[in-house]
């Protein structure tokens, strides 16, 4: 059964500065890996999707690079902003007990970027 | 916008209520999910849906009544629900249940058993 790990659990670092969120996870026979952001009390918003044929994905601010071999995901952010305050959470698609597919999510990283 | 809207946003509901969750999707997608997050714990799925059609269904509780009348609509019907019940529902969608594809989440319902 896939196991998602985000580390650490919260962050908290000063407005400028570029930080690193990590993701492992136990299959490495992944197909893709997503990393989402969550506001409070809100939906996840869709970051950055990463297929297994893939090394790194960007959007702006943001790189992302999976590691098939080793398990691991890492979510970079440059110049971080107060507005990145959220969760992030990384996924992997694999199939459950019955037969189907489901995402499985790690328990997410909280950032808080003080002004 | 995200392509996937939930309503109502909020919902507030006695142990005895029947209520329904509604989720649309206007983004061509074959599949649609329902997940339940809890505080504190990973996002679980509920329920998936390929073309109209349910695949799976989480050993999920039965006051839990899941619809999909056409691929871009999803209900969850609540009835008798328990405190416990109390959580962010999200919906999402993704082209088709293979693993190669992404999903898209809606904002959520976030509902409140009392």
């Amino acid at each position: 059964k896939q196991e998602v790990t985000q580390i650490p659990a919260a962050l908290s670092v000063p407005e400028g500065e570029n930080l690193v969120l990590n993701c492992s996870f136990t299959d490495s026979a992944i197909y893709n890996l997503q990393w989402f952001r969550q506001d409070p009390g809100k939906g996840l918003t869709s970051l950055l999707l990463i297929q297994s044929s893939q090394r790194e994905q960007t959007s702006g601010r943001l790189n992302a690079s999976l590691d098939k071999s080793s398990g691991r995901s890492t979510l970079y952010i440059a110049a971080s902003q107060p507005g990145d305050s959220a969760t992030y959470l990384c996924a992997v698609p694999g199939y459950s007990g019955a037969g189907s597919y489901q995402l499985t999510f790690g328990k997410g990283t909280k950032l808080s970027v003080i002004p | 916008e995200t392509g996937v809207t939930q309503t109502p946003r909020h919902l507030v509901m006695g142990m005895t209520n029947k209520k329904s969750l509604k989720c649309e999707q206007h983004l061509g997608h074959n599949a649609m999910y329902w997940y339940k997050q809890s505080a504190k714990k990973p996002l679980e799925l509920m329920f998936v849906y390929s073309l109209e059609e349910r695949v799976e269904n989480n050993s999920v509780p039965s006051r839990f009544s899941p619809e999909c009348p056409n691929s871009s609509h999803l209900f969850l019907h609540l009835h008798t629900l328990q405190p416990e019940d109390s959580a962010l529902y999200l919906c999402a969608s993704s082209q088709g249940t293979e693993l190669i594809y992404g999903y898209t989440f809606g904002s959520g319902t976030r509902l409140t058993v009392v």
